[in-house]
């Protein structure tokens, strides 16, 4: 079944203290992003990368960090968590190739608090 | 720079009752249209999308949505909503050959039986 999956599906820290959500996709699937969504805002796209060891910020890539060494794994690095950046955090994969007519698939979302 | 908006954050209807939900997009080349449905507690779905062709797509759970090009829209349609339609409604854009989606602030639709 195809599929993008993440971890931990929730997760509640405390500022400071460095975490990483994991994301992994089974569809051999070139580009990857990651999401925040919060009330009124919709989905923000934080960072996103278009193969293996290419990365690029998106929209609202402060306070966050990703690699990308292997094609199904996009892990997202928080390296010292801050209370604003608690948040619903989607992973998302599509074949890419820009300007191809595929979709986008979204993982389960990750509810990440930060005390 | 490329941006959605929906126009209504919250949306109460009645069982049975015809909804519209309206997205309109800034971007001035050739683009993509989704919409997504996430119900409560749940990840994004795919409801519909517009690439090329009939103006007019026809998604899942009898949605519908209609794109005008020449008013920049792409409002999301079902005659009759069912209790179950309760759910956040995402519209979203993807430009210009790019990969990564564009979206709106989403709309709140709560359907009262």
């Amino acid at each position: 079944e195809a599929q993008v999956t993440q971890n931990p599906r929730y997760l509640i820290t405390v500022t400071g203290k460095k975490l990483t959500v994991t994301c992994s996709q089974n569809m051999n699937h070139e580009y990857m992003s990651w999401y925040r969504q919060d009330p009124g805002l919709g989905l923000r796209q934080i960072y996103y990368s278009m193969n293996v060891e290419v990365t690029d910020k998106g929209d609202v890539p402060e306070g966050y960090k990703v690699s990308r060494k292997e094609k199904r794994n996009f892990p997202l690095i928080l390296e010292s968590p801050s209370p604003n950046q608690t948040s619903l955090y989607f992973c998302a994969s599509t074949r890419g190739g820009g300007g191809s007519t595929d979709t986008q698939y979204f993982g389960p979302g990750t509810r990440l608090t930060v005390l | 720079a490329q941006s959605v908006s929906q126009h209504n954050h919250h949306v109460i209807l009645s069982e049975a009752a015809s909804l519209e939900l309206g997205c309109n997009y800034s971007y001035g080349g050739t683009v993509n249209l989704f919409w997504y449905v996430q119900y409560p507690g749940q990840h994004l779905q795919l409801l519909l999308k517009y690439f090329s062709g009939d103006p007019l797509v026809k998604g899942i759970k009898g949605f519908e949505a209609e794109f005008i090009k020449s008013k920049f829209s792409f409002n999301l349609r079902k005659p009759s909503v069912q209790w179950s339609d309760t759910a956040e409604y995402f519209c979203a854009l993807r430009g210009g050959g790019a990969d990564g989606l564009t979206f709106g602030k989403g709309t709140h639709l709560i359907i009262q039986p």
